[in-house]
């Protein structure tokens, strides 16, 4: 069965520090990946994705993720994180044939930034 | 609307009661998904409409809930004789059919009292 995981409950890091995310995703096939943000009171808001092709994508607000088949893992990372970073972070697999997919998310990252 | 919206954002119910959530979808999107977010858990999938296809109700914790979708368009998530496990946000979200071009709605938030 597909599944993500997301080994990090809470990260803390300090403004301006690098972050990475970790994300293991579960799933035969070829994968389709994205990383989700949700702020405090806001909807869910796509970070960047992965198809195929260049295995390092870049996504907004300064993230980028590498998708490594071998470990089964598709990475979120930042050079220097901002507090407006500060949030939780959801990885996800869609699961599907035929162009219909669902999507099977991780249970979320919280991240704290300090000042 | 330029987004996915949901109504009610909040509902206050008490144990036994039913209650309906409302879905409107992005005009032209083909696929809407229904997610529940329980405090400290993921997104738990609920249920996918695409198309004219026959839903992928898999996600569906008990025969309590179930969902429609009018006319390829707005949908509702209905939960009847609501239970205390039940309150979550529920979110919805649209798509054009193409994988990753996901939007989600601000949720509706429900607690069963």
């Amino acid at each position: 069965a597909q599944s993500v995981t997301q080994p990090d409950i809470h990260i803390t890091v300090s403004e301006g520090a690098s972050l990475e995310l970790r994300c293991n995703y579960s799933y035969g096939a070829t994968p389709y990946l994205f990383w989700y943000v949700q702020s405090p009171g806001q909807g869910l808001q796509l970070l960047l994705k992965y198809f195929s092709g260049d295995t390092l994508v870049q996504g907004i607000k300064g993230f980028e993720a590498e998708f490594k088949r071998s470990q089964s893992s598709f990475n979120l990372r930042k050079p220097s994180v901002h507090w407006s970073d500060a949030a939780e972070y959801f990885c996800a697999v869609a699961a599907g044939t035929s162009g219909t997919y669902k999507y099977i998310f991780g249970t979320g990252t919280r991240l704290k930034v300090l000042a | 609307g330029a987004g996915v919206s949901q109504s009610p954002s909040n509902k206050v119910t008490e144990k036994g009661k039913d209650v309906e959530l409302r879905c409107d979808p992005i005009s032209g999107h083909t696929a809407l998904y229904w997610y529940r977010q329980s405090l400290g858990q993921g997104l738990e999938f609920l249920i996918y409409f695409q198309g004219n296809s026959a839903p992928d109700k898999s996600g569906l914790p008990s025969d309590r809930f179930s969902a429609e979708r009018t006319g390829g368009s707005v949908s509702t998530l209905t939960i009847q004789r609501t239970q205390q496990e039940d309150s979550a946000v529920y979110l919805c979200a649209s798509s054009p059919g193409l994988a990753g071009e996901t939007f989600f709605g601000p949720g509706t938030r429900l607690t069963v009292l």
